[in-house]
This record gives structure tokens, sequence and C-alpha cells, in this order.
């Protein structure tokens, strides 16, 4: 079985500074890994996907992420956050893509004071 | 593109009584709708999976004569919480993904539709 663990329940950190938001996954067989945001009282939104290719792979509002299989593990950075990206983030596997079961990890909450 | 919408957004009713969520995908034939359940500060916890004209798949521990969930045509599953209790309130929230190959293996969520029983 899959399982997805989110380090930190809360990250808080000042504008324009970096952050690193950490995804550990356990899985016997391939996955494919998802990051996404939630807004309060939303519903989900991608921030970006690793399938296959690449390990670094870049998603929207400056975001990227990196799929490391040794350490399985896919954190989220990026290198200036805004007020605005205060919000809920889930870190997902999925075993052959989004049609198929996500499992969520219990999220992130960044909090990103002036 | 690949917009999914929830209605309502926001329900309250009585214990006892019953309650319809709809779930569409907008501008895309999802072959496959997943509902997904999420308590205040919590992860979404998948709930069942349907696939059009089928039954639903349900996740063990949910009781499927509680929620029954049909999906009935390619753009619309819809998610009806029968007899709800003050238990039942949460965040429910669709996703709908289409095995086409514009819209590959993802899955596109809906806004979530609030639940509170009274």
């Amino acid at each position: 079985a899959q399982s997805v663990t989110q380090l930190d329940s809360q990250v808080p950190v000042f504008e324009e500074a970096p952050v690193e938001l950490r995804c550990n996954y356990s899985s016997s067989v391939s996955v494919y890994l998802f990051w996404y945001v939630q807004y309060p009282n939303q519903g989900l939104q991608l921030l970006l996907k690793y399938l296959s290719g690449s390990t670094l792979v870049k998603g929207i509002n400056g975001f990227e992420a990196e799929f490391n299989k040794s350490q399985t593990s896919f954190h989220l950075r990026k290198p200036s956050v805004h007020i605005s990206d205060t919000a809920e983030y889930f870190c997902a596997v999925s075993l052959s893509g989004g049609y198929n079961k996500l499992i969520f990890g219990a999220g992130t909450r960044l909090a990103v004071h002036p | 593109g690949a917009v999914v919408s929830q209605h309502p957004s926001w329900v309250i009713c009585k214990s006892g009584t019953s309650v319809k969520i709809e779930c569409r995908s907008l501008d895309f034939q999802a072959t496959t709708m997943f509902w997904y359940r999420q308590f205040p500060k919590q992860s979404l916890m998948l709930m069942a999976t349907s696939n059009e004209g089928s039954k639903a798949t349900y996740e063990q521990g949910v009781e499927k004569d509680k929620f029954l969930i049909n999906h009935a045509s390619l753009t619309l599953s819809t998610l009806t919480v029968t007899s709800a209790h003050p238990e039942d309130s949460s965040f429910y929230i669709c996703s709908a993904s289409s095995s086409s190959r514009k819209i590959s293996y993802e899955q596109y969520f809906g806004p979530g539709t609030r639940l509170t029983v009274t």
C-alpha cells in the first residue's frame, strides 16, 4: 500500500523568504506524485506533478519540486514567497496517474507573514 | 479548460433529511469521478470512485447505503447523503478525470460543498 507523509503540519515564513515543504512517500511500486494547493473553503488546485522524466518539476506560481527516488521524497520549494501563497498544501501519490485514486498527505499549512 | 463545478456550495439541512450534491465537468467528458470528504484542518479522504454507467466503488468504512453515488452521464455525478446526521457535517469535494489524450492522468477538483446538519 502507498502512504504519504508531510513532515510539517505548519510552516511559518516571512514574505520574500524561501520555503520548502517536505513530502515523503512509501510505495513498493512506481508512483506518480502531485502537489496541490487549497485556499480556504475552496477545492484543490494542481501546482505540479511528476509522472516521469526530469526529476526537477516546475509548476505554477513559481513553485518547483524535486523527485528523489532514493530518498522517496518530493519536496516542494519556492525561492521567494508572497502573502498570497498562504494556504494549505497537499502532497499526493497515485499508482498509475491521476485517474486512479490519489492518496493524500495530511497537509502543510503555509503561513506567510509580512 | 478542465473546469469542475459543484452545487450547492453550501447547504444546511435538518437531521434525518437527505441532501443531494451535484458535480459537473463543464468542458470535458469525465470518465471517472471521485468523491472526497474533508473534516476541518484535515486531509481529504476518498469516499468512492465512480465510472460513468457503472456502480460506484466505495472505500472501506464508507456506508454505500448512506452515501448514494450516481454517475449517470459523462458530465454529471451526484452524491446523496441520506438520513443525514450532525456527524455527516463536512466539506465534500468531487474530482473528475478523463482518459482522453488532452487531459491525461490528472484529476480536476470542484470547489467543494459545505454540508451542515443541524
